[in-house]
This record gives structure tokens, sequence and C-alpha cells, in this order.
């Protein structure tokens, strides 16, 4: 099944260690994004990739980087975590035509991320 | 702002109740509308979207909402829950590329 695969399901470290998530898609999505969510709260848009083409939001800290080597892989770098990171990181994919911003997103199952 | 909101922060019902749950959007234009479903310890899964055309939409396991521009609202019903409904709702809008989610409301069914 085509699907959002995201790893690992379940992430540890220490506070200031950097830390890398990644998330692979089947769906052949041009479009892939980077949520943060935190406990009780919605879904919060760190960044996307349309194509090769990085858009960060304005209120994402410089701690989270993003990287997209191809378009099947997408990977989120915290470079100096803080307590504050700790949440559950959601990738998520869509097809979108030029110009888009209409079709359905397709989530993966998230990595929960602890910083000890 | 832009935003979606959600009126229903924590809903609990016995089986077999109706659902409604409220969700209002704060912007206009060109408006996309969806409900996900975040089954404890799952993804978020698509329930429904509206995108245009017919108000009333049918999504999975019996879900519905109906799309009143006049009221700027996209609520989600279900005639008769089932335990097995117990999860987080999120209503979800796309104002230009950013899809915007509501806070979630989270449904507790009891047998």
């Amino acid at each position: 099944d085509a699907m959002v695969i995201q790893n690992p399901r379940y992430q540890v470290t220490q506070f200031g260690k950097p830390v890398t998530l990644s998330c692979s898609q089947t769906l052949n999505h041009n479009v892939m994004y980077w949520y943060q969510q935190k406990s009780s709260q919605a879904p919060k848009l760190l960044f996307h990739y349309y194509d090769k083409d990085f858009n960060n939001e304005a209120d994402t800290p410089d701690n989270f980087q993003s990287r997209r080597p191809n378009t099947s892989f997408c990977f989120l770098d915290i470079r100096s975590p803080g307590l504050g990171d700790a949440a559950m990181y959601l990738c998520a994919t869509s097809r979108e035509e030029q110009g888009g911003g209409t079709d359905t997103q397709y989530f993966g199952p998230g990595t929960r991320l602890t910083v000890l | 702002a832009q935003s979606v909101s959600q009126h229903n922060h924590h809903v609990i019902l016995s089986e077999a109740a109706s659902l409604e749950l409220g969700c209002n959007y704060s912007y206009g234009g060109t408006v996309n509308l969806f409900w996900y479903v975040q089954y404890p310890g799952q993804h978020l899964q698509l329930l429904l979207k509206y995108f245009s055309g017919d108000p009333l939409v049918k999504g999975i396991k019996g879900f519905e909402a109906e799309f009143i521009k006049s009221k700027f609202s996209f609520n989600l019903r279900k005639p008769s829950v089932q335990w097995s409904d117990t999860a987080e709702y999120f209503c979800a809008g796309y104002n230009t590329d950013k899809l915007i989610f509501g806070t979630g409301t989270r449904l507790q069914v009891f047998p």
C-alpha cells in the first residue's frame, strides 16, 4: 500500500544533542510537510518542500532544519534540542499542481521525540 | 488572522447517541475544508473533505459534514456513534498554500 513512513516512531535524545527524524513516501507526491504537534494541540506547520523548493514558516525556530535529497525522502534535523522541543513530529505529503495548496494531505504515524 | 476554530474541546457520549462537532473558519476566498481523525496511537486520517459542489459531504465510517457559507461553518455529524469512534477530531482548512488546523475535539464514546 502506498503510504507515508516515519522513522523512528520514538526518539529519545539529550538536551542539546542533534537529532534527525526521517520520512519517506511511496505516493510519489511532490509536496512534503513537517508538522510539530504538542499534547492536546493542533499540528503546527514547520516547513514544507514544494518539489525541491524549501518553504519555511516565519515562526519556525532556526534550530529546525530540513533536507529533501529526493522525491521520496525528507529529513527533519533538530540541531540543539531543548526541553520545549519534545513533541510529536508529523510528516505529510500531497500532490499539488502549480500554485496549489488545495489537495488532501496524507500523514505519517509520527515520531514522538523525548528530550532528557 | 486566518483561523479554524472548534467549539468543543471534549465530548463524551454513549453509544448510539448522535454527534455534531462544530467547526468555523475565519477567512474568505476559496475555501477547502477537511475533517481528520486521529485514533489513539494512530496517525491522522482523512474523514472527509469539501472543495466545491454539494455542501453536504459524505465521508468514511458514516460521517458527514455540511458546509454553510453564510455561517462560515463546516460541522461534522454522525447519527449514531460507536465505541470505536473514540478519537481526536481535527477540522482543517486551506488558506492559500497552508493547511490550518483547529485545536481538535476529543470524543469519548462509552458502551
